[in-house]
């Protein structure tokens, strides 16, 4: 079964710092690979994605992502924090086969922003 | 910019009632998804519509969760009885026919069972 780890329950930056959220994802020939966030209270909006190509992805709000297969792994970043990205933030893997599109997601990482 | 909508936002209800949720998903979008949401995990897939057919839900605890979708359009997840252990979000996601497709979330139901 797919698994998605996301190590860090809880991290605390400083506004203006950058910022890196860890995902490694289990085995896949070909991951589909997500970056949600959540804020509380709310649903989940989407940061970015990968399905191919480039692995350095480009997301909303200054995020990006970069996929390493060695690694099996998919980590978030921003290079300088705004006290508006405190959310918790989801990674998640699709399933690759036929047309069950679950999304199986990490137990998520809770990003504090310090003043 | 469409957006999936969900009714209630808030259910406190005691265990043992029936319980209902409604889900209108982005219009065109032929795949509906209903997660759960535990606090401090995250969503788990309960079932997943393509059309008015159901294409998983092998984690829909099925003797007392009920899912339907009968026009293929919106949708309604029930719970009867609700547990104690129900309390969670619940989220809709809907996305178009594709696996490179996005899923959009809705805003979910925070439900309480007391």
């Amino acid at each position: 079964a797919q698994s998605v780890t996301q190590p860090d329950i809880h991290i605390t930056v400083s506004e203006g710092a950058s910022l890196e959220l860890r995902c490694n994802y289990s085995y896949g020939a070909t991951p589909y690979l997500f970056w949600y966030v959540q804020s509380p209270g709310q649903g989940l909006q989407l940061l970015l994605k990968y399905f191919s190509g480039d692995t350095l992805v480009q997301g909303i709000k200054g995020f990006e992502a970069e996929f390493k297969r060695s690694q099996s792994s998919f980590n978030l970043r921003k290079p300088s924090v705004h006290w508006s990205d405190a959310a918790e933030y989801f990674c998640a893997q699709r399933s690759s086969g036929g047309s069950n599109y679950k999304l199986t997601f990490g137990k998520g990482t809770l990003l504090t922003v310090n003043p | 910019e469409a957006e999936v909508a969900q009714s209630p936002r808030y259910k406190i209800t005691e265990k043992s009632q029936a319980v209902a949720f409604w889900c209108d998903p982005i219009s065109g979008h032929a795949t509906l998804y209903w997660y759960r949401q535990i606090l401090g995990q995250g969503p788990e897939l309960l079932v997943q519509f393509q059309d008015e057919s159901v294409v998983d839900d092998s984690q829909l605890p099925k003797d007392r969760f009920s899912a339907e979708r009968l026009k293929g359009v919106d949708s309604t997840l029930k719970i009867q009885p609700a547990e104690l252990g129900d309390s969670a979000m619940y989220l809709c996601a809907s996305s178009s026919q594709g696996l490179t497709e996005t899923q959009y979330f809705g805003p979910g139901t925070r439900l309480l069972v007391l």
